[in-house]
């Protein structure tokens, strides 16, 4: 079966240091997801991608955080610098993207932050 | 803007007992859909169910079902015959229709353990 793969699966880094982290979505699917997931809360949605063209970074914190998927396959999401409060888990889905229809978003294993 | 309410932040149950898990959500859309996924510990978050909001007929997936009442904007998840694996944390999560690229909004959740 199909899954969205992340990597690393955990990253422990200092404050103000540059990381990044890796999605490979389900084979075909065109929307690709990155949310944040703090200890204790629900995910929250950073970035969309459709294809390779951003759709939304409505809530995504630009001053430090990029996101891209430049062949609108596999995506990387990096934050530089790193601050105390980004520890969390970071999420990334994707879906087929049925025109005009709500599809499943399938997640990944995520990757857990760990800012020190 | 949407949000989504769970206000049981734990809960627990009896194996092969039935427990009821609450959603509620606040929109004035007419028309979205509503999810509620699991988030077992250290794996990765999988859709339970959906259900649409224009379907009055409440969605059910083998064990599981919901209690959807749109005018109360309800929307709860019932478990019966619970299992061991079946313990979780519960994530509700809502989208509007097209126009808002389908961003999922997610509860707080609720985390369920079964007991043996």
């Amino acid at each position: 079966e199909a899954e969205v793969a992340q990597s690393p699966r955990y990253k422990i880094t200092e404050k103000s240091q540059a990381v990044a982290f890796w999605c490979d979505p389900i084979s075909g699917h065109a929307t690709l997801y990155w949310y944040r997931q703090i200890l204790g809360q629900g995910p929250e949605l950073l970035v969309q991608f459709q294809d390779e063209s951003v759709v939304d970074d409505s809530q995504l914190p630009k001053d430090r955080f990029s996101a891209e998927r430049l062949k609108g396959v596999d995506s990387t999401l990096k934050i530089q610098p790193a601050e105390l409060g980004d520890s969390a888990m970071y999420l990334c889905a994707s879906s087929l993207r049925l025109a005009g229809i709500t599809d499943t978003q399938y997640f990944g294993p995520g990757t857990r932050l760990t800012v020190l | 803007a949407q949000t989504v309410t769970q206000s049981q932040p734990e809960m627990s149950v009896q194996e092969a007992e039935t427990v009821t898990l609450s959603c509620t959500y606040d929109t004035s859309e007419s028309n979205y859909y509503l999810f509620w996924y699991k988030q077992p510990p250290s794996r990765q978050m999988i859709l339970v169910i959906r259900q649409e909001a224009y379907k009055q007929q409440n969605a059910t997936e083998n064990r599981f079902s919901v209690n959807f009442q749109k005018a109360a904007k309800s929307f709860s998840l019932k478990i019966s015959d619970s299992q061991l694996g079946d313990t979780a944390m519960y994530f509700c999560a809502f989208t509007p229709p097209r126009g808002s690229n389908y961003k999922l909004t997610f509860g707080k959740g609720t985390l369920l353990t079964v007991n043996p």
